[in-house]
């Protein structure tokens, strides 16, 4: 199995809403990444983390909370977001947290925010 | 911040024509990265670069990373439909961060 599963594909969500996206994984790998993608743009970097240890949270705001429950889960908690967070939210993962590893992505949840 | 721009940011061929988008990075990386992505769909790993100056290929796709390891190459020879996206480039300039390149969006007309 060397799919990164996403769900939602699609959600649609008011300013006072609070949902989750999930992410999951079952190629035994150790790094998992949340990437935000606004049309036309390449994909960003929000949140990493390393054997279900937050490593990198790249100044994103409090109103995007990741968590990692196990080597193969990650989630993306939202609460309070704004119009301007409508964008497609990628997770990728892969083997370790290294310089050489190349990323597995699913294939996002594409976010709506009303 | 570590920035990685590519060119051009869009691209009509016909088919059968060649194809080339350039990766430039403000600074030195430690492997460069190739993605495709696809319209409404998600980044596809293609191939990584680590050595200064390396060529690969995959078929019609030829990879290169520049001398100095601030800039790459993807230059594709006789396009079809099915190349049809957007390239990203994907820089290590720090550990484990991978900054995306802007991207080159390629259009193949039949």
């Amino acid at each position: 199995d060397t799919e990164v599963t996403q769900t939602p594909k699609h959600l649609v969500m008011g300013m006072t809403n609070k949902k989750s996206l999930k992410c999951e994984q079952h190629m035994g790998h150790r790094a998992m990444y949340w990437y935000k993608q606004k049309a036309k743009k390449p994909p960003e970097l929000m949140f990493v983390y390393s054997y279900e240890k937050l490593s990198i949270n790249e100044s994103v705001p409090s109103r995007f909370s990741p968590e990692c429950p196990n080597s193969s889960l990650l989630n993306l908690h939202l609460h309070a977001l704004q119009p301007e967070d409508s964008a497609l939210y990628l997770c990728a993962s892969s083997q370790y947290r290294d310089s050489n590893e190349k990323l597995f992505f699913g294939s996002g949840t594409q976010l709506s925010v009303l | 911040g570590q920035q990685v721009m590519q060119i051009p940011q869009y691209q009509h061929v016909q088919e059968g024509e060649d194809f080339t988008t350039y990766c430039n990075s403000s600074t030195t990386l430690s492997n460069i990265q190739w993605y495709k992505q696809r319209p409404g769909g998600h980044p596809v790993f293609l191939i990584q670069l680590v050595k200064s100056g390396e060529v690969k290929k995959q078929k019609r796709l030829t990879f290169q990373f520049g001398e100095a390891k601030k800039n790459s190459s993807l230059h594709i020879t006789a396009t079809q439909t099915t190349d049809v996206g957007t390239y990203f480039c994907a820089g290590r300039g720090g550990y484990q961060k991978v900054t995306f390149g802007t991207g080159t969006k390629l259009q193949v007309i039949p």
